[in-house]
């Protein structure tokens, strides 16, 4: 199995509290991802990054930042959390030549409910 | 922005039936995946196409690539009851894989 961390793997909050997710790996694998899983929705990307402080945006962005300082490290930031941010969040790697194979390693998840 | 569009959203069978989904695209890329999630994991990949009128199988699953680059499918033979869990097609060959919204396999011992 891929060395992919998530924590915390639960977590319960109010709306308008921060939250920050994090993502470790020990795989040294260039790319890394953050993906929402809601039903009837299935997975959708939210942010990803190639690199250490390299970053784009993925279909759902808003809301949401992120940041790698390093390589083993992804946070995903919720700067004033709503109750339309509850769900399961997911965190991928996958390393360069991987991508063209459409591999991903994804950890267990995050469930995040905002009350 | 691109879609993929997968169905059946949810199957109910019983064990040793043979089950089939698909998923469409309204654009053509050059890699269809097909992922499996089980229950309370992150999805794993099962199969990975990459022509046109590819077959691959992966055990008791088959995944074909559609000739118009546009549609996969998969089917899964002889289903047990490990085969629970949601099964996402995806898009690839980029920095950013495109998911469908799963199907949901669920199967009666």
């Amino acid at each position: 199995d891929a060395g992919i961390t998530q924590s915390p793997r639960h977590k319960v909050t109010e709306t308008g509290t921060p939250v920050t997710l994090r993502c470790h790996q020990t795989e040294n694998h260039r790319y890394m991802y953050w993906y929402r899983q809601d039903p009837g929705h299935g997975l959708r990307l939210i942010h990803y990054s190639y690199g250490v402080k390299d970053t784009d945006k993925g279909e759902v962005s808003d809301g949401y930042s992120v940041s790698r300082s390093k390589t083993e490290d992804f946070l995903l930031t919720l700067e004033s959390a709503t109750s339309s941010q509850t769900s399961v969040y997911f965190c991928a790697i996958s390393e360069s030549h991987r991508l063209n194979t459409g591999e991903l390693f994804f950890g267990e998840g995050s469930r995040l409910t905002v009350l | 922005g691109q879609q993929l569009n997968q169905s059946p959203q949810s199957m109910f069978i019983q064990e040793g039936e043979d089950v089939s989904m698909n998923c469409t695209s309204s654009s053509i890329f050059n890699t269809w995946l097909w992922y499996k999630q089980d229950p309370g994991e992150g999805p794993v990949l099962l199969i990975a196409l990459y022509k046109a009128g590819e077959l691959t199988s992966n055990g008791r699953l088959t995944a074909q690539f559609g000739i118009t680059r546009k549609d996969s499918f998969l089917n899964i033979s002889a289903s047990i009851p490990s085969d629970v869990g949601i099964y996402f097609c995806a898009q690839g060959g980029s920095e950013k894989l495109v998911f469908g919204k799963g199907t949901k396999l669920t199967v009666n011992p």
